[in-house]
């Protein structure tokens, strides 16, 4: 099974500000990667999938990188709405399909 | 508009079973692999299981192997959870979430429902 290990647990950035969350893989899962955001009380909304193709309706200000065991979400400028918790997920050796541990990005 | 509508949850003692449905409407529901995803109190998400598009194939994480079965019925647009021997930590919120990518494509799981809860307590 695939170990899927995020970092930092939580981020604390304010309004208006970059963020930079970081997912890395217990071995080599090519680009195949899924971001996912989710808020609490609410249904995990996909954000990026093949490490950096952004899902239908998602604001340009999220991106993905990364190939291999090394994987990047960005967010450019924080939003209000973009506090909450975001998930990776892997899917080049699966089942079982395996997530990220979460980091929870909040307000500074 | 796409939809997913989990039902079924609820309190049951440990060792007892219970069966989760998710109404799809707003797409294809037969060209698409289907999941179970969950989310135990104060946890992250765990992938539970997958049916394929057309219904022959099922796989499942090793902790529900072997106690939970994935189903669907593509005449009532439904897909389905059997969840037997239950156990408290199995207690958690469960999504039934769309496979993005029509047949064994995957790019994420593009739709999800709201969720429906499952306490297993004696």
């Amino acid at each position: 099974e695939i170990v899927m290990t995020q970092s930092p647990a939580t981020l604390s950035v304010s309004p208006g500000e970059r963020a930079t969350l970081s997912c890395r893989a217990s071995q080599s899962i090519s680009s195949n990667l899924a971001w996912y955001q989710h808020k609490p009380g609410q249904t995990p909304r996909l954000l990026i999938y093949s490490a950096s193709t952004r899902a239908a309706g998602v604001p340009a200000r999220f991106s993905g990188s990364g190939s291999g065991t090394e994987f990047t979400l960005t967010i450019s400028s924080l939003q209000s709405e973009d506090f909450a918790l975001y998930y990776c997920q892997q899917y080049n050796n699966w089942p079982p399909l395996t997530f990220g541990g979460g980091t929870k990005v909040e307000i500074k | 508009q796409v939809q997913l509508v989990e039902s079924g949850g609820g309190v049951v003692r440990p060792g007892r079973s219970l069966r989760l449905s998710c109404a799809v409407s707003g797409f294809s529901f037969s060209l698409y692999g289907m999941h179970w995803v969950r989310q135990a109190p104060g946890k992250g998400l765990e992938w539970v299981a997958i049916i394929s598009y057309d219904g022959n194939n099922q796989d499942y994480a090793d902790s529900v192997k072997g106690r939970f079965t994935i189903s669907r019925d593509s005449s009532k647009n439904t897909l389905y959870l059997q969840m037997n021997s239950l156990r408290p930590d199995d207690t958690g919120v469960y999504y039934c979430a769309k496979q993005g990518g029509s047949g064994f494509s995957y790019y994420g799981l593009d739709v999800w429902g709201q969720g429906t809860t499952v306490t297993v307590s004696s």
